[in-house]
């Protein structure tokens, strides 16, 4: 079957790094989606990888693997507004989206 | 530009009920879809749309219908509404589903609640 995994929960302080890891299993691949959704909105697009390495986009990069079904998203100089739920997705062979069920990002003063 | 428009923001339907959540997009996007978002779940996909005229199945399609009778238009109706339809519900547009960045947009979203 087709999975996408991520953490449900991270909690980071203000001003630091945070990385949120994801890995997906799906038929087919045709890249990787990170989205942004904070609380009561809709998801918002952040960064789209389809070949190896680190994407970088002002605070925040994205990085992917492959062959170990596996990406990131780092988040810099984290902001008290950064708080949301960040959204996994991975393009399947069929150009659908599956989706992780989002990690909550806690930012403390 | 509005972007994707979606309407009404919040419902509440007896079960039984039957009722359309409209959407609208100004940015001549081939692609359309509906999700719902449910917690502790991940965006499924309810039906979506590839062009004028082309509608498909998603993931959760039961209970629910569309058409997709112009580009700018996507409407979602639910047929019998069930307690098992309480949700958030959004429309989401790309210019393609096929290419590379397959960027969403999504409206606000509709929270239906269903008694």
């Amino acid at each position: 079957g087709q999975n996408i995994d991520q953490p449900t929960e991270m909690t980071a302080t203000e001003g630091a790094i945070v990385q949120i890891n994801c890995t997906y299993q799906t038929s087919g691949f045709n890249g990787l989606f990170w989205y942004q959704q904070h609380a009561g909105e809709a998801p918002t697009f952040l960064s789209y990888n389809v070949l190896d390495g680190l994407e970088e986009k002002g605070r925040f990069s994205s990085f992917l693997s492959r062959s170990k079904g596996y990406s990131y998203l780092l988040l810099k100089e984290l902001q008290m507004k950064d708080s949301a739920s960040y959204l996994c997705a991975a393009l399947d062979s069929n150009y659908q989206l599956i989706w992780g069920a989002g990690t909550k990002l806690i930012i403390k003063p | 530009n509005a972007g994707v428009t979606q309407t009404p923001k919040f419902q509440v339907l007896k079960t039984g009920q039957s009722m359309t959540l409209q959407c609208a997009q100004d940015m001549n996007h081939e692609y359309m879809s509906w999700y719902r978002q449910d917690p502790g779940m991940g965006l499924r996909l309810i039906h979506y749309s590839v062009g004028a005229g082309i509608t498909d199945q998603g993931e959760v399609p039961n209970g629910y219908n569309v058409s997709r009778s112009t580009t700018e238009d996507f409407p979602l109706r639910l047929l019998s509404a069930a307690p098992s339809q309480t949700s958030v519900y959004f429309c989401a547009s790309s210019y393609s589903n096929r290419e590379n960045t397959g960027e969403l947009f999504f409206g606000e979203g509709s929270r239906l609640t269903v008694l």
